[in-house]
């Protein structure tokens, strides 16, 4: 168990429509990553919140929006679904934003779009 | 495409025998880490290598780093039906953002 925690496990919903996938850090941890996965595209880098304040973006959709709450834990906002959003979406977490911090990976949601 | 590409794609062993997978990446990095994955489930650390490191041993676990030829390899030695897993390499060319690698499927057959 790496200590951080995501919910829901599994979400199940169709096109067009919005889901809220929710990330708690590891205590102590301030940063927190989201990850995708997909059997097309791998585990991709969407984005990282440090302290309340976004630090870096990498693949991220603009129908996609994150943040990070004063009690550290995040939140990834997916709207206008679409099939191709169906993956596995996971969070990590890091006691510092530099290079090299080892990431704490949670179990993930695997989010179904029909 | 992406920075780290792992190699093979996919591995059948006894249990007993010794797994070796091979990363390779494009950019200088400041850090390389493997990590494993049980069939759909969430990532697990096994070990961080940094670039002035070019071995790092942790248990089974043997992880050398090459960064002339920006590569790495993970070692699992004396393997178990247990280590049956993906196992991904990632790297930090972009600063704190991994990017990995397409994995290496692991089947270890008791």
């Amino acid at each position: 168990d790496s200590g951080v925690t995501q919910t829901p496990k599994h979400l199940i919903t169709a096109t067009g429509q919005r889901v809220t996938l929710r990330c708690s850090p590891r205590s102590g941890d301030l940063s927190v990553y989201w990850y995708q996965q997909s059997l097309d595209q791998g585990l991709q880098f969407l984005i990282q919140y440090y302290n309340g304040e976004e630090r870096a973006k990498g693949n991220i959709l603009e129908r996609f929006s994150a943040q990070q709450f004063p009690d550290l834990h995040s939140e990834l906002n997916l709207s206008s679904l679409e099939l191709g959003d169906s993956a596995l979406y996971f969070c990590a977490s890091s006691v510092g934003w530099g290079i090299g911090d080892e990431q704490f990976f949670g179990p993930g949601t695997r989010l179904t779009v029909l | 495409s992406q920075q780290g590409e792992e190699d093979p794609q996919a591995l059948s062993i006894q249990e007993g025998e010794n797994a070796t997978m091979n990363c390779s990446y494009k950019t200088s990095i400041n850090n390389l880490q493997w990590y494993r994955q049980n069939s759909g489930r969430g990532l697990v650390h096994l070990i961080l290598i940094r670039s002035n490191e070019r071995e790092k041993h942790s248990g089974r676990l043997r992880v050398t780093l090459d960064t002339s030829k920006k590569s790495s390899s993970l070692l699992i030695t004396a393997s178990r039906a247990a280590d049956t897993a993906s196992y991904f390499c990632a790297t930090d060319a972009q600063g704190n953002k991994l990017t990995f690698g397409g994995g290496t499927r692991v089947l270890v057959k008791p």
